[in-house]
């Protein structure tokens, strides 16, 4: 069964760093593209970043770059994502999800506050 | 990167079927037959529905279907039933190689 599992979220205060990660099991993580996708409370899908199977072609929307990095490790079936300078409007539920050019499986989420 | 555009809200009886729209540009829905839905009851995440415009993932429901015309996607319900009530959400593949989604809608069976 594919499964993928979010952990790392927490309260941070503005300007704080966070890094959160995607456990990957039931099939072979090295072989897809992953993706995070965020959800402020009471609000749409926003896709976040992708990285490609190999980490050879990464892409962050507008409102991350220069502030997150995502990665990963095939041999820990593992998916990061490093955030730094953290404001308030990056507070939401970060999904992450299988698929470069439609999400078939997505975590249940994990929950970033940024709040003082 | 603009969000692809929804109606916020559709409804309709039980029985009945209901069309939602996504409307984005040529670099996105228009350039692309990389159109995806997503249904979202509250307190869940994601179900893939629909992809690459008019394909079911395994075990999704054949009242679900998906067409496309230009730059206007199209999700369709038919038959419609009290679980169907949820959130869906549209995506696309753009021409920068990332992804887009819609605004959401919301849809209330009566």
């Amino acid at each position: 069964e594919v499964q993928v599992v979010e952990s790392g979220g927490g309260l941070v205060k503005p300007g704080g760093s966070l890094r959160l990660s995607c456990a990957a099991s039931g099939f072979t993580f090295s072989t897809y593209t992953m993706n995070w996708v965020r959800q402020a409370p009471g609000k749409g899908l926003e896709w976040v970043s992708s990285i490609s199977s190999s980490s050879g072609y990464i892409y962050y929307t507008d409102s991350v770059k220069g502030r997150f990095t995502i990665s990963r490790d095939n041999a820990k079936n593992s998916l990061f994502l490093h955030m730094n300078s953290l404001r308030a409007e990056d507070t939401a539920v970060y999904y992450c999800a299988r698929g470069q050019l439609r999400l078939d499986y997505w975590g249940q989420g994990t929950l970033v506050t940024v709040s003082s | 990167q603009s969000a692809l555009t929804q109606p916020a809200s559709v409804s309709g009886s039980p029985g009945q079927s209901i069309t939602i729209s996504c409307t984005g540009t040529s670099s996105d829905v228009g350039g692309y037959n990389y159109v995806s839905w997503y249904q979202q009851h509250p307190g869940k995440a994601p179900k893939l529905i629909i992809s690459e415009v008019v394909n079911r993932p395994s075990g999704v429901s054949n009242r679900f279907s998906g067409s496309k015309s230009g730059n206007t996607a199209s999700l369709i319900i038919s038959g419609l039933q009290a679980e169907d009530e949820a959130d869906y959400y549209c995506g696309s593949y753009t021409s920068s190689s990332t992804l887009v989604f819609g605004g959401g809608t919301k849809l209330t069976v009566l």
